[in-house]
C-alpha cells in the first residue's frame, strides 16, 4: 500500500525555521497537502498543490518540492504554531493517505 | 459560512453497526465531493470513504471496504458512513470533510466520536 513518510517530531526556538518533510514514490507525479491540527481540534488546510497557499493562511508558511520528497517550511515560528502536521498525497489509483504526522515543539 | 456537523457516533459492542451523518450548510453541497476520515486517540489521520458530488463514484480504504457505506442526500445536504460489523480498532473520531477546488480537504467538521467495547 501506498505510504507517506513524515518524521514523527521536529523541535525548534521561537523565531526559528522548522522544516517538516513528506516522503513518498509518488509525489513527483501527485500534489501534497499539509494540514495543521491543534489539540482537540479538526485539521486546517495549509497549503495545497505542494505550494500554495489558501487565503488566510500567514505567509511564514510555505511548501516546497524536490523528487519523492515535499517540505513544509514555517518561517520565524511563533508558539502557536504547536502543533501536529500531516501531509496528504495520493496515488493513482486513486487511493488518498496521510503522512504518519508530526509534532512540532516549539521550545 | 461553511458549517459541516458530524452526529450519530456513540458507543457500540464489537459486531454492531453505526450511521454516521455530516449536515452540510453554507455553501451548494451537491457541487462537490466529499471525504470522511478518522483518527484513533493519539494517532495520526486515516482516510476511511470518499464520494463524489453526485453519490455515483465511492473510495474505500481496504481496512473499511465490505463493512462500511457512503452515501449522501442532496437534497437534505447530508453526507451519510454507514458502519456494519464495527471492531475494535474501528474506534475513533470521524470527521467529513469537503474537497475543495483544488481538491484540499478545505472544511472540517468537529468529528463525532466512535467507540466500540463490550
Amino acid at each position: 500500500s501506498y505510504e507517506l513518510t513524515q518524521p514523527p517530531s521536529v523541535s525548534v526556538s521561537p523565531g526559528q525555521t522548522a522544516r517538516i518533510t513528506c516522503s513518498g514514490d509518488a509525489l513527483p507525479k501527485q500534489y501534497v497537502y499539509w494540514y495543521q491540527q491543534k489539540p482537540g481540534q479538526a485539521p486546517v488546510v495549509l497549503i495545497y498543490k505542494n505550494s500554495e497557499r489558501p487565503s488566510g493562511i500567514p505567509e511564514r508558511f510555505s511548501g516546497s518540492s524536490s523528487g519523492t520528497t515535499v517540505t513544509l517550511t514555517i518561517s520565524g515560528v511563533q508558539a502557536e504554531d504547536e502543533a501536529d502536521y500531516f501531509c496528504q498525497s495520493a496515488d493513482s489509483s486513486p487511493t488518498w493517505v496521510f503522512g504518519g504526522g508530526t509534532k512540532l515543539t516549539v521550545l | 459560512e461553511v458549517q459541516l456537523v458530524e452526529s450519530g457516533g456513540g458507543l457500540v459492542q464489537p459486531g454492531g453497526s453505526l450511521r454516521l451523518s455530516c449536515a452540510a450548510s453554507g455553501f451548494t453541497f451537491s457541487g462537490y465531493a466529499m471525504h470522511w476520515v478518522r483518527q484513533a486517540p493519539g494517532k495520526g489521520l486515516e482516510y476511511v470513504s470518499a464520494l463524489s458530488n453526485n453519490g455515483v463514484t465511492t473510495y474505500y480504504a481496504n481496512s473499511v471496504k465490505g463493512r462500511f457505506t457512503i452515501s449522501r442526500d442532496n437534497f437534505k445536504n447530508t453526507l451519510y458512513l454507514q458502519m456494519d460489523s464495527l471492531r475494535a480498532d474501528d474506534m475513533a473520531v470521524y470527521y467529513c470533510a469537503r474537497v475543495g477546488v483544488n481538491s484540499e480537504l478545505d472544511y472540517w467538521g468537529q468529528g463525532t466520536l466512535v467507540t466500540v467495547s463490550s
